[in-house]
C-alpha cells in the first residue's frame, strides 16, 4: 500500500448524514484521485487533483466533494445527495498526471449505509 | 473516448500450468497500458506497464504482459501459476494526450487450485 494512507478503514453511516474519508500520502506526489470500487464494476474515477487548491471531476462525482489545501492530503465527504454511498473507496497518488508513472493506492475505506 | 474490457469475470487454472488473463483496449492516441493485483479488502498493487517499446513487458511476481497494437489487446501471462496469485486482477489505459485519467476494466477473478 505504499506511502498512502487512509482512515477509517471501516465506516458506517445513517441515511441523511455526511462523512468525510481521509488520504495522506508522504511520496511527495503532486496528483491524487479518489476511485469508487463496487463488485463487478471495476474503479470508477469520482474526482482527481492535479496540483494544490485545483481539482476535477471524474466520471461520478455527484454527491461528492473533495478539498485539496494541502499536498499530502486529499479528503473526499460523501454527502447526502449521494444515493447510493455503500462502497468500498480507494485513495491513489502519483507524480503527475502528465508522467508516465503508474498509481499508487491506499488500502482502502469500506463504507455502509445504514 | 477511451476502454478498457476484461472479457473473462474469472479465471481458473492449476499450480504449476501458464496462466493469461485477458485485456483490450480502446484509446484515440498512442495506448499507455498498466496492470494491477488486488487482495482481498487491500488497495491495488501495481504490476507492470507498457509504454512505448518492447512489446512483451515483464513485471512483478513473475507476470509479464504482451502488447499487440494490430489486435489492441494486452494480455497478462505466467509461465508457472501459484495458489498465492489467487487474487483480482485490473488492467488499466489512458491515452497519450497528457491529460487523461487512468480507465480500468471491470477486473477478472484468477483463481489457482493446488
Amino acid at each position: 500500500d505504499g506511502g498512502i494512507t487512509q482512515s477509517p478503514k471501516y465506516l458506517f453511516r445513517k441515511e441523511g448524514q455526511n462523512v468525510t474519508l481521509s488520504c495522506e500520502q508522504n511520496l511527495n506526489h503532486d496528483a491524487m484521485y479518489w476511485y469508487r470500487q463496487d463488485p463487478g464494476q471495476g474503479l470508477r474515477l469520482i474526482y482527481y487533483s492535479q496540483i494544490v487548491n485545483d481539482f476535477q471531476k471524474g466520471d461520478i462525482a455527484e454527491g461528492y466533494s473533495v478539498s485539496r489545501e494541502k499536498k499530502e492530503s486529499f479528503p473526499l465527504t460523501v454527502t447526502s445527495a449521494q444515493k447510493n454511498p455503500t462502497a468500498f473507496y480507494l485513495c491513489a497518488s502519483s507524480m503527475g498526471p502528465l508522467e508516465l508513472n503508474e498509481q499508487f493506492f491506499g488500502p482502502g475505506t469500506r463504507l455502509t449505509v445504514l | 473516448a477511451q476502454s478498457v474490457a476484461q472479457p473473462e469475470d474469472q479465471v481458473n487454472v492449476a499450480e504449476g500450468n501458464p496462466l493469461t488473463v485477458k485485456c483490450t483496449y480502446s484509446v484515440s492516441g498512442n495506448p499507455y497500458l498498466f496492470w494491477y493485483v488486488q487482495y482481498p479488502n487491500r488497495g491495488l498493487q501495481f504490476l507492470l506497464k507498457y509504454i512505448t517499446g518492447d512489446n512483451l513487458v515483464k513485471g512483478s511476481y513473475g507476470f509479464e504482459a504482451e502488447f499487440n497494437k494490430s489486435q489492441t489487446s494486452f494480455h497478462l501471462k505466467k509461465p508457472s501459476a501459484l495458489v498465492s496469485d489467487s487474487a483480482l486482477y485490473f488492467c488499466a489505459v489512458r491515452d497519450d494526450s497528457g491529460y487523461s485519467t487512468l480507465t480500468f476494466g471491470k477486473g477478472t477473478m484468477l483463481l489457482v487450485s493446488p
